[in-house]
């Protein structure tokens, strides 16, 4: 199955810092992926999308400058967290779809999660 | 506005129960639905979806859900439930974007 390799897993860094995170779509290509943020026992909050070879979409609330995302090729897509702060602290996921699938029906690969602590 | 709502928080069932977790859905048109399960600390799994036609839909690990237009439900059944399906579950809407609408999650606990 397609499977999303995001790494990593857990990183903690200091307040001030920045922090990238890497999602790759392992064995098929995915012109979209989607970055999430988890908070403890909450739902997934869509950040924004990430689309190949152009401009990330981002969600309202979300702040462009401090979620820089680049989606440079078909299977990477990164998170860099610029100055991080420990509010940023979270459960980031990427998520990807595949390239070859043309309806909104299909489903959606996650990768396992990034755990960012700021300290 | 379109939503996915998950009523219960928190279910604790014992093992070899049965199980059934609660998605409602708010949306303009029927929607793409997903069940997703979601282990601490880890990405999330696919378990079923429905697009169409039979309204059961079975999906992996043994289980189910039944998508009733009626009710804009999309409940999550499992007959007997195992130790190992202890997780957060994920009921998520999509349709008419490219974006999913995740409800809140249910955090299922298994008693032995």
């Amino acid at each position: 199955g397609a499977v999303v390799s995001q790494h990593p897993s857990w990183v903690i860094c200091k307040s001030g810092t920045s922090v990238k995170i890497e999602c790759r779509s392992l064995d098929f290509q995915a012109t979209t992926m989607f970055w999430y943020r988890q908070f403890p026992k909450q739902s997934l909050m869509l950040m924004a999308t990430s689309n190949e070879g152009s401009k990330a979409t981002y969600e309202q609330g979300v702040e462009k400058d401090k979620f820089l995302i680049n989606h440079a090729s078909l299977t990477l897509s990164t998170l860099t967290v610029t100055s991080a702060h420990p509010e940023d602290s979270s459960f980031y996921i990427c998520s990807a779809r595949e390239r070859a699938a043309r309806l909104f029906n299909s489903p959606l690969h996650f990768g396992n999660g990034t755990r960012l602590t700021v300290t | 506005a379109q939503s996915v709502t998950q009523p219960d928080i928190h279910i604790t069932v014992s093992e070899g129960a049965s199980l059934e977790l609660r998605c409602n859905y708010s949306y303009g048109a029927t929607p793409y639905l997903f069940w997703y399960v979601q282990s601490p600390g880890q990405g999330l799994q696919l378990l079923l979806k429905y697009f169409s036609g039979d309204t059961l839909v079975q999906g992996i690990k043994g289980f189910e859900a039944e998508f009733k237009r009626s009710q804009s439900s999309f409940n999550l059944r499992k007959p007997s439930v195992h130790w190992s399906d202890a997780a957060e579950y994920f009921c998520a809407a999509g349709g008419d974007t490219d974006k999913l609408i995740f409800g809140t999650g249910t955090r299922l606990q298994v008693f032995p």
